[in-house]
């Protein structure tokens, strides 16, 4: 079904740590995956992407690992910097299902200096 | 490197009123999507276009409707606005529709008052 948040958790991290961001999502049926990074007032921006084929991707200092056996997804994002700071939301997708993305609950990553 | 347009940017307007936002796509691609963000939540994703032809359909209210037009902008027209309505609507755009990835613009801030 589809995944409201009412709150957002919160991750804090100091700066230069590793930050590992995590989403759980419900429709065994998904096959594509994506990481948002969402500022205050601005609209979500792609970090980077995931096919159902795959159990790992990196890119520049992020990494997403898929388990699709118990249906989990994470975003480590390594050497967190201040700019870094926002909220963070895994979507989903469902080729059958048609080109909308479903989106997670938000995490708000907190990087302390 | 080009964005995403919408516009306007913020919007005020009274119960019972019509809005329409407007949504100018990343030149070159040819799909473009709706969502609808409330406060301290996920989006929500309500329409989207592909070549010009309703291609998903989300929970949009019956209030409102969408069309892509032939330079491919779009505009969702909402009528009978509500307090509920309240809320972030963000546009975004890809090259193709399936499983492609979307880009998103900075969004309309609609406040019903």
């Amino acid at each position: 079904g589809e995944s409201v948040g009412l709150h957002l958790p919160t991750l804090s991290v100091q700066e230069g740590d590793n930050s590992i961001i995590n989403c759980a999502y419900s429709n065994s049926a998904s096959d594509y995956f994506i990481w948002y990074k969402q500022e205050s007032g601005k609209g979500p921006q792609f970090i980077i992407d995931i096919r159902s084929n795959m159990d790992k991707r990196q890119g520049q200092r992020v990494t997403v690992l898929l388990n699709k056996t118990v249906k989990h997804l994470s975003l480590q994002i390594a050497a967190t910097q201040p700019g870094d700071s926002a909220v963070y939301f895994c979507a989903e997708n469902n080729a059958g299902g048609g080109n909308k993305l479903t989106f997670g609950t938000g995490t708000q990553l907190k990087v302390e200096l | 490197a080009a964005g995403v347009i919408q516009s306007p940017r913020h919007l005020i307007k009274e119960k019972r009123e019509t809005a329409t936002l407007k949504c100018y796509p990343i030149p070159r691609h040819d799909t473009v999507y709706w969502y609808q963000q409330g406060p301290g939540q996920d989006p929500q994703f309500l329409i989207s276009f592909y070549e010009k032809m309703q291609s998903d359909k989300g929970s949009i209210p019956d209030r409102f409707s969408a069309q892509q037009f032939s330079d491919y902008h779009s505009e969702l027209n909402m009528s009978s606005l509500e307090l509920g309505d309240s809320a972030l609507y963000f546009c975004a755009s890809s090259y193709g529709s399936l499983q492609e990835t979307q880009y998103f613009g900075p969004g309309t801030r609609l406040l019903v008052l």
